[in-house]
């Protein structure tokens, strides 16, 4: 079983629609999770940080967290082209090591 | 302010043969990541720096691999001999604070082994 599990996609949604990105981890001591996005040919940027159960909301970004199922997730609403990416998952047990998902590749058609 | 410089941004080279990377974190980031990131794969830590010391290297092939942060700031990463499996993006990125998750990537540096 892989530490951090994403689905590679690729997850295609219309524009204006809701993308929906879902990640589960094995390590139930896992504190802190996060999301990057990776354009085709570019190096990984943090998008959101989430340390709690519930919701987080950013702009048109929302990250979901339940530690009872070990699942976090990422919600992007009124997706665009120019969110077309490949989203990572990435999860801490602690403050030292950064775990990575395979990403899963979003793409938003016009 | 500036990003995490890395170069060469490419690199061929025939197997057996030895290869550098470096790279230069964001002014005041203490800490300081090489990854390796093949095609389809998120990234896998190779070795983590707090200033010029190496925490965490557990990953790292060191057979073949070896890794420098000399005064603190920028680093390099060598690969001596490269083999072909070898062939992958190396990414380095740096943070403020350690393990907080929020890390500034550079451009990577791409590696073809022949």
């Amino acid at each position: 079983q892989k530490e951090v599990e994403q689905n590679s996609g690729p997850l295609s949604v219309p524009e204006g629609a809701i993308a929906s990105l879902n990640c589960t981890y094995s390590d139930r001591g896992s504190q802190s999770f996060f999301w990057y996005r990776q354009y085709s040919g570019k190096s990984p940027e943090l998008i959101m940080s989430i340390y709690s159960n519930g919701d987080k909301e950013d702009g048109r970004f929302t990250a979901q967290l339940n530690k009872a199922s070990q699942y976090v997730s990422l919600l992007i609403r009124d997706s665009q082209p120019s969110d077309s990416a490949t989203y990572l998952c990435a999860v801490s047990r602690n403050t030292d090591k950064l775990i990575f998902g395979t990403g899963t590749r979003l793409q938003v058609f016009p | 302010e500036a990003g995490v410089v890395q170069s060469p941004r490419y690199k061929i080279i025939e197997k057996k043969q030895p290869v550098a990377f470096w790279c230069n974190p964001i002014s005041g980031h203490n800490t300081l990541y090489w990854y390796l990131q093949n095609l389809g794969q998120g990234p896998e830590l190779l070795i983590r720096y707090e200033n010029e010391e190496a925490v965490d290297d557990s990953q790292l092939p060191k057979d073949r691999f070896s890794a420098e942060r000399l005064k603190g700031v920028d680093s390099t990463l060598k690969i001596q001999p490269a083999e072909l499996g070898d062939s992958a993006v190396y990414l380095c990125a740096s943070s403020l604070v350690s393990g907080a998750g929020e890390l500034f990537f550079g451009e990577g540096s791409r590696l073809t082994v022949l």
